[in-house]
């Protein structure tokens, strides 16, 4: 079985510019999140959808990030304009279910903003 | 208020010796779970074990077992017989439901652990 796939793995932007990542889960899974891992911290949830309906972004700072998830299957991240604070790595999970209590993760983006 | 509190920013362990990695958390729920994710220095996150609130027994999963204290509100994780492929960072992690009907998952800050020959 092929595990949560993520390019690009690593991306080095200006600030001020923009950025998209993408999210290919595993296949069935209903659920998809993605979450923001800052240096030295555990990662934060910043969007979560079920299927392709988002079911909590309370932490997504909507002013300069977006994620979509068309035909309930892949996703993207976008951030709009990059600020320095955003240099951080990008998980995206999986789960068959939302009440599912196992996440599988992908790789990561590594994002760095100079 | 911090969710999920590991105190432990750092551990070390002789190899084939135990280690417990300390977890407290806090929630007002009844019904909620406890994990434990392994990340190594190639960055993905896996899954170790998980414990439900109600489950009267302890989790085990091979070399890992988690110590769950509930009046404690502690979820701490044992791992037996330290390898040094178990050198990584540990991540305990508490799962809520949320007002829509979902489940959140906290993450908190992380435990390095390194294991010594």
């Amino acid at each position: 079985e092929a595990g949560v796939a993520q390019s690009p793995r690593y991306k080095i932007i200006e600030k001020r510019q923009s950025v998209a990542f993408w999210c290919n889960p595993i296949s069935g899974h209903a659920t998809l999140y993605w979450y923001q891992q800052i240096l030295g911290q555990g990662p934060k949830l910043l969007i979560q959808f079920q299927n392709n309906g988002v079911v909590d972004d309370s932490q997504l700072p909507k002013d300069r990030f977006s994620a979509e998830r068309l035909k309930g299957v892949d996703s993207t991240l976008k951030i709009q304009p990059a600020k320095l604070e955003d240099s951080a790595v990008y998980l995206c999970a999986s789960s068959p279910q939302s009440s599912s209590y196992e996440q599988y993760f992908g790789p990561g983006t590594r994002l760095t903003v100079t | 208020a911090q969710k999920i509190t590991q105190t432990q920013p750092g551990m070390f362990v002789q190899e084939k010796e135990a280690v417990t990695l300390d977890c407290t958390y806090d929630t007002s729920d009844q019904s909620y779970g406890l994990f434990w994710y392994k990340q190594p220095s190639s960055g993905e996150m896996i899954f170790l074990i998980y414990q439900g609130s109600y489950d009267e027994q302890n989790a085990t999963e091979g070399r890992y077992s988690l110590n769950f204290q509930k009046a404690r509100k502690s979820a701490n994780l044992v791992i037996s017989a330290s390898q040094l492929g178990d050198s990584a960072m540990y991540f305990c992690a508490m799962r809520e439901g949320m007002n829509t009907g979902g489940f959140k998952t906290i993450f908190g800050a992380g435990t390095r652990l390194f294991v010594k020959a």
